[in-house]
């Protein structure tokens, strides 16, 4: 049974352009979680999602920011015009459960690098 | 939500038990405490939670105080590959009002050899 799996790993983008991540979950798992780790600080919860829809994106900044889980395919983090500000490590978490903080299986992250 | 507070970090010997403290004085009644930790360059692991009582698994025990304020993470005999950030979190059980989880920046522990 193969782990969350994030791609790719590292990216490197000028500022202006876009970034899109990706984040296959577990199979069984239809809730996706998306988290920012900015340099020398924990995780922050971005937004979650179900199948076609967001359920919580209260952690998303308010512009350039989108996420998106469709029915077939991976999660994609989508990032437009991107600023040196948006240099992190992201990462998706997978569940099966709504809320169920104990099986919220992490992916190894998309090393973010604006230029 | 109720707030943590971790030592930024801590060393222990190899083969020795690593205790980790977390203070959460104001952690209400029907929050639980929960433990993560993130190895270098990895994502998040979840360790063990626990409401009141004393909990055990494979990879740790959690020892909770009695009015609650206080809990303490043990790994029994750490070895170099314990090395990692540890995060103490308390919220609701399964998330509860909030599905996302909140880390602090944690205690690096660092498992000296």
């Amino acid at each position: 049974n193969a782990g969350v799996m994030q791609n790719p790993r590292h990216l490197v983008r000028r500022r202006g352009q876009e970034a899109r991540l990706r984040c296959s979950p577990m199979k069984g798992h239809s809730h996706v979680y998306w988290y920012r780790q900015l340099p020398e600080e924990g995780l922050k919860f971005m937004v979650y999602l179900q199948k076609e829809n967001i359920i919580d994106e209260s952690g998303m900044p308010k512009e350039r920011f989108s996420a998106e889980f469709p029915k077939e395919g991976p999660s994609i983090l989508r990032i437009q015009q991107v600023v040196r500000g948006d240099s992190a490590a992201y990462f998706c978490a997978s569940s099966p459960l709504r809320g169920s903080w104990e099986t919220q299986y992490f992916g190894p992250g998309t090393r973010l690098l604006v230029l | 939500d109720a707030k943590t507070t971790q030592p930024p970090s801590m060393d222990c010997a190899e083969g020795r038990a690593a205790n980790l403290p977390c203070n959460h004085s104001t952690i209400s009644g029907n929050e639980y405490v929960y433990w993560y930790r993130q190895i270098h360059s990895q994502g998040p692991q979840y360790i063990i939670h626990g409401l009141k009582n004393n909990e055990t698994n494979e990879m740790a025990s959690l020892i909770i105080t009695e009015d609650r304020k206080s809990s303490t993470l043990i790994l029994p005999h750490a070895t170099l590959r314990d090395t990692a950030v540890y995060y103490c979190i308390v919220g609701l059980h399964s998330g509860g009002g909030a599905d996302g989880l909140t880390f602090g920046k944690g205690t690096h522990l660092i498992i000296q050899p």
